[in-house]
Order: C-alpha cells, then structure tokens, then sequence
C-alpha cells in the first residue's frame, strides 16, 4: 500500500525542540525528493522543506530557514525534521509529501494524513 | 516573494459549474497545479502540470487558462465535491513551491 505515516507531533513549550518522522511504504522511496508542507487549523498550505531524492540538497521557507532541519534515511524509507527554536507560530498540521518524478515534477503527488504540533507553554 | 492569489470562497448549486480562480506575475509562463483538501483530511492532487488529472479524478475537473490567471471548473457539481481547493506552483524562476490561499468551494 502507498503511503506516507507521520509521527513524532504533539505539545512542546516554546524554544524546545521536537523531530518529526515520516515512514514511506508501497514505493521507492528514494527515487523521490520529500517534501514538508504545515497547515495551521483553518488555515491555508506553507510550504516548509525540501530535501533532493539523494539528500545531496535541501531548501527552506524563510520562516524555518535556521531552525528546522529536513533529512532523510533511504536505507529506513524515513524522512524527518528537526525543528529547534520552536515558536506559537510554528503550530500547525505537518504533512509529509512526495515530490513527483513525471512530468515537470513540480507537484506533490502523495501526501500523509499529517501530524498536529502544539507549541504551548 | 511569488504570491498566488485565489478567491477565499465559491458557492455553487448542485448540477452547475464552479469556477475558481489562480492568479499570480507572469503566471501565463509557468506551470501551476491543484490540490483539494475535503473536510478532516489530508490534501490530495486533482490537476497536474496545468491540465493533466491524476488517475480517479473524473473528467468533470478541468483547468483553461487566460492572461496571468488559471481557472479550475468542476463541471455538474456534487455535494462531495465541497472542499477546499488550492493551486501550486514550483519553477519558472520561483526556487520554492508556492501555495495559493485556497478557495472554499461550497454546494449549496
């Protein structure tokens, strides 16, 4: 079965760390750059990070850029993120999301169910 | 920053066409996708690189083109059709994939 299963979400104080992880099955997960994507509730998509097929390369929005951490173990067919510094605004929904690899791959095609943080003192 | 600016709401009887709207700087030059999120659950792809729908969306979903704007239509709407619906775009000089803000598509 193809799919993606985030874990790793829930309460964290302000200025505390927390690393998510997300289990790829289904698919070759290294035949595909990984993606990021948090929602705050009733609120529209960011996008967060980006890490290459190979994890030779990696890409932030600027409101993570310094904090968070993406990378990849292909040998697990995990993919995570490390968020330090972690602020209220970072509450959100995170998704894990699978980068396309037809067509301009420019799109995810995969998306996990996702995973609630809560930045709360 | 690329901006991708979508109406925040659509409201449509069953049976009729919604239309919604994706607009952003020299948009006609670059590819855009689309995504609904339904109520609860996780966003999902309905077009790819402009026009082309994944396997199990039905061909009522249609995007057409005009200018700087993408428009998706979902034609002889059904009550299962409400949900959120957002366009994405990801080269042609914008580094980052951007997300528009999502428009809420309602069936009356």
């Amino acid at each position: 079965q193809v799919q993606l299963v985030e874990s790793g979400g829930g309460v964290v104080q302000p200025g505390r760390p927390l690393r998510l992880s997300c289990t790829a099955s289904g698919f070759t997960f290294g035949s595909h750059g990984m993606h990021w994507v948090r929602q705050t509730p009733g609120k529209g998509l960011e996008w967060v990070a980006h890490i290459w097929h190979d994890g030779s390369k990696q890409s932030y929005a600027d409101s993570v850029k310094g904090r968070f951490t993406i990378s990849r173990d292909n040998s697990k067919n995990t993919l995570y993120v490390q968020m330090n510094s972690l602020r209220g605004e970072d509450t959100a929904f995170y998704y894990c999301a699978r980068q396309a690899n037809v067509g301009t791959m420019g799109y995810i095609d995969l998306w996990g169910r996702g995973t609630l943080v809560t930045v709360s003192s | 920053s690329y901006v991708l600016t979508q109406p925040p709401s659509v409201s449509v009887a069953p049976g009729q066409t919604a239309t919604m709207t994706c607009g952003g700087d020299n948009l006609s030059i670059k590819t855009v996708h689309w995504y609904h999120q339904k109520p609860g659950q996780a966003p999902a792809l309905v077009i790819h690189d402009n026009t082309k729908r994944p396997s199990g969306i039905p061909e009522r979903f249609s995007v057409s083109r005009s200018g700087n704007t993408a428009t998706l239509s979902i034609s002889r709407v059904e009550a299962g059709d409400e949900a959120d619906f957002y366009c994405q775009i990801w080269g042609g000089g914008v580094d980052r994939p951007v997300f528009g803000g999502g428009t809420k598509l309602t069936v009356l």
